[in-house]
């Protein structure tokens, strides 16, 4: 069945970076762009940006331009999001989302867990 | 940007009676429109896409209809697993791929 596992909790000061994971299985790495989507608290949902795991290429959400980092490592099937220069108000869970088809025009069919970033 | 309004904010339904949420945007999606119930700490679920498919297992109780610039979704006997947060989001018109500011289920 189709998962997307991320990686644990951090805590970071502000200033700092976060790099946070996304390992999805139970089908082809690169057939499906992943997303980010976070909601800081109290707050709904904000779309990050995608990564096509192909390619490696990338559309970022313009609040986040030149802060935020996709990235994809093929050999071990993984997505990355780094966000740096973090602010408190960056504080929030980290979701990534996976896109059911790759024309951009497509639902985010599952999800995965969450990862908590805190910044103090 | 496409921006997404969803109403009301908060939703009181008793258990059994029917739900009804609305999501507006700002331009029109056809039926670009996918649902997504949120409970807290837990990963979004796909309700809806296509403005009306039920996700795979989804119950028949919740439905979606619309298209355009108006959306509705309905849930017609609320269960107590079905108090949560519901959010619209458009994939029509994107970067960026944009999400109501959800509408809470509450008692």
């Amino acid at each position: 069945q189709v998962q997307l596992v991320q990686s644990g909790a951090e805590v970071k000061k502000p200033g700092a970076s976060v790099k946070v994971s996304c390992k999805p299985s139970g089908y082809s790495f690169g057939d499906n762009y992943i997303h980010w989507v976070r909601q800081a608290p109290g707050q709904g949902l904000e779309w990050m940006g995608r990564i096509n795991p192909n390619t490696g290429d990338t559309n970022y959400a313009q609040k986040f331009q030149g802060r935020v980092t996709m990235t994809r490592d093929t050999s071990i099937r993984t997505i990355y999001m780094e966000l740096s220069r973090l602010r408190s108000d960056d504080t929030a869970l980290y979701y990534c989302a996976r896109e059911c088809g790759s024309s951009g025009w497509c639902h985010f069919d599952y999800w995965g867990q969450g990862t908590l970033v805190t910044v103090s | 940007e496409v921006v997404m309004t969803q109403s009301p904010a908060t939703l009181s339904v008793s258990p059994g009676e029917r739900a009804t949420l609305s999501c507006r945007a700002s331009q029109s999606l056809g039926t670009n429109l996918a649902w997504y119930q949120h409970h807290p700490g837990q990963a979004p679920r796909l309700l809806i896409y296509g403005a009306s498919t039920r996700a795979t297992g989804i119950p028949a109780r919740f439905s979606g209809s619309g298209s355009g610039t108006e959306f509705t979704l309905t849930i017609s006997s609320l269960q107590s697993e079905d108090l949560a947060m519901y959010y619209c989001q458009q994939y029509n018109n994107w970067p960026p791929w944009t999400f109501g500011q959800g509408t809470k289920v509450e008692i």
